[in-house]
């Protein structure tokens, strides 16, 4: 099992690009999430997915939409990528369904890192 | 916010020695979970505490949990080399989400 897997590793993009990151969990999880981690903040969610066919906005989905493809795939795009979206993106997943009262372990990727000029 | 909060920041002991780190959080929980992040890589899950447990024990890390001081610490035995890594304590509470807070960043020198 490859676990939780993360497309590009490593982006540049200009202000004003869009792009979208891949993530696909191969655990059967339920659950999936998007943070973003800069230094000294620690990690910070922007969005996560409940359940297939379910997203909501975490502490910090501004400049961000994401789409759960199917039960292994969520993806975030940056519409109109900006340098403060500059960052190390992780995308991470549960076997709990949110609100279940299941104990969230969560199982990360390896990180998207985004530099926007 | 029921946010945890890493102390310290920082830590850097010699081989051998054992490193403590500590979390305090604001509300209650319904569990607590440590996390590692080597330089560069995504968080690996190391233990879950839960909120009616005291203590636990996995390989060399001893995890304690106070819920009246709302704090934890994690206590990492004999320590090597490739310990070195950050350290997240997360909080969870009902059906909420998962909160990390901001790490420390422990350095075990050789």
């Amino acid at each position: 099992n490859a676990g939780v897997t993360q497309t590009p590793k490593f982006q540049v993009l200009k202000t004003g690009q869009s792009m979208t990151l891949q993530c696909a969990q191969d655990m059967n999880h339920n659950s999936m999430y998007w943070y973003r981690q800069d230094p000294g903040m620690g990690l910070r969610l922007i969005y996560y997915s409940a359940s297939e066919g379910t997203t909501d906005k975490g502490e910090v989905p501004n400049g961000y939409n994401v789409s759960r493809l199917n039960k292994r795939e969520f993806s975030l795009r940056l519409e109109s990528a900006a340098p403060s979206q500059t960052s190390v993106y992780f995308c991470a997943s549960s076997e709990a369904l949110r609100g279940s009262g299941g104990d969230e372990t969560q199982y990360f990727g390896p990180g998207t890192r985004l530099l926007v000029l | 916010s029921q946010q945890g909060e890493e102390d310290p920041q920082a830590l850097s002991i010699q081989e051998g020695e054992n490193a403590t780190m500590n979390c305090s959080y604001k509300t209650s929980i319904n569990n607590l979970q440590w996390y590692r992040q080597n330089s560069g890589r995504g968080l690996v899950h190391l233990i879950l505490i839960r909120s009616n447990e005291r203590e636990k024990h996995s390989g060399r890390l001893r995890v304690t949990l106070d819920t009246s001081k709302k704090s934890s610490s994690l206590l990492i035995t004999a320590s090597r080399a490739a310990d070195t890594a950050s350290y997240f304590c997360a909080t969870q509470g009902g059906s909420e989400k998962l909160v990390f807070g901001k790490g420390t960043k422990l350095t075990v020198n050789p």
